[in-house]
């Protein structure tokens, strides 16, 4: 089993500020098969990010994804009020499916 | 639009069994593989179970092997996850998920969760 360690466990930071999250594997991913996702709290998961640096279909250009093989960073520019949520990493080239235990950006 | 509705939730005992399932709409259904995702409460996303486009392939977690049986009806736009030896540390809201491709990728829509409570 893939394990992805995601960190900070929380990131403090203020609106326009910019974040840099981390996800780290516990192996190669296959053709960079890793998903980044925002969960605000009582909704479902959104996608953000798939194939360590595609950006799903709606999501502003302030999200970016990076990274390959082992080391993947989700960045987010200028943080709007909205964007203060937990974010997950995932990796889909494996079964099991993994998710990192979440990173929570907070005001 | 894509929309996702989940269904059949609810409190069972240790031991007991529940079937959910997920309504499909808005997209060609068969062209894509679901996952079911669960979220214990105040926890992390934990991947359940995953079924291929056309169903020839399943993948489970280790957690719910051999417990957990995911199936789809394409002809019904539906996708079911049936739970059988339920313990307390099933309980959690369950998601399905819809794969980006037939077999492999991002989960890029979700329904919004039915909660499964495991408690005597």
């Amino acid at each position: 089993e893939i394990v992805l360690t995601q960190s900070p466990g929380t990131l403090s930071l203020s609106p326009g500020e910019k974040a840099t999250l981390s996800c780290r594997a516990s192996q190669s991913l296959n053709s960079n098969f890793l998903a980044w996702y925002q969960q605000r709290p009582g909704q479902a998961p959104r996608l953000l990010i798939f194939a360590a640096s595609s950006r799903a279909t709606g999501i502003p250009d302030r999200f970016s994804g990076s990274g390959s093989g082992t080391d993947f960073t989700l960045t987010i520019n200028r943080l709007d009020p909205e964007d203060f949520a937990f974010y997950y990493c995932q990796q889909y080239g494996n079964s099991p499916w993994t998710f990192g235990q979440g990173t929570k950006v907070e005001i | 639009q894509v929309q996702l509705v989940e269904s059949g939730g609810g409190v069972v005992q240790p031991g007991g069994s529940l079937r959910l399932s997920c309504a499909a709409s808005g997209f060609t259904f068969s062209h894509f593989a679901m996952h079911w995702v669960r979220q214990a409460p105040g926890q992390g996303l934990e991947w359940v179970a995953l079924i291929w486009y056309d169903g020839s392939q399943r993948y489970y977690a280790d957690s719910v092997k051999d417990r957990f049986t995911i199936s789809r009806d394409n002809s019904k736009n539906t996708v079911s996850l049936q739970l059988n030896s339920l313990r307390v540390d099933d309980t959690a809201m369950y998601f399905c998920a819809r794969v980006q491709g037939k077999a492999v990728g991002g989960s890029d829509y979700w329904g919004q969760g039915t909660l499964v409570t495991v408690s005597s």
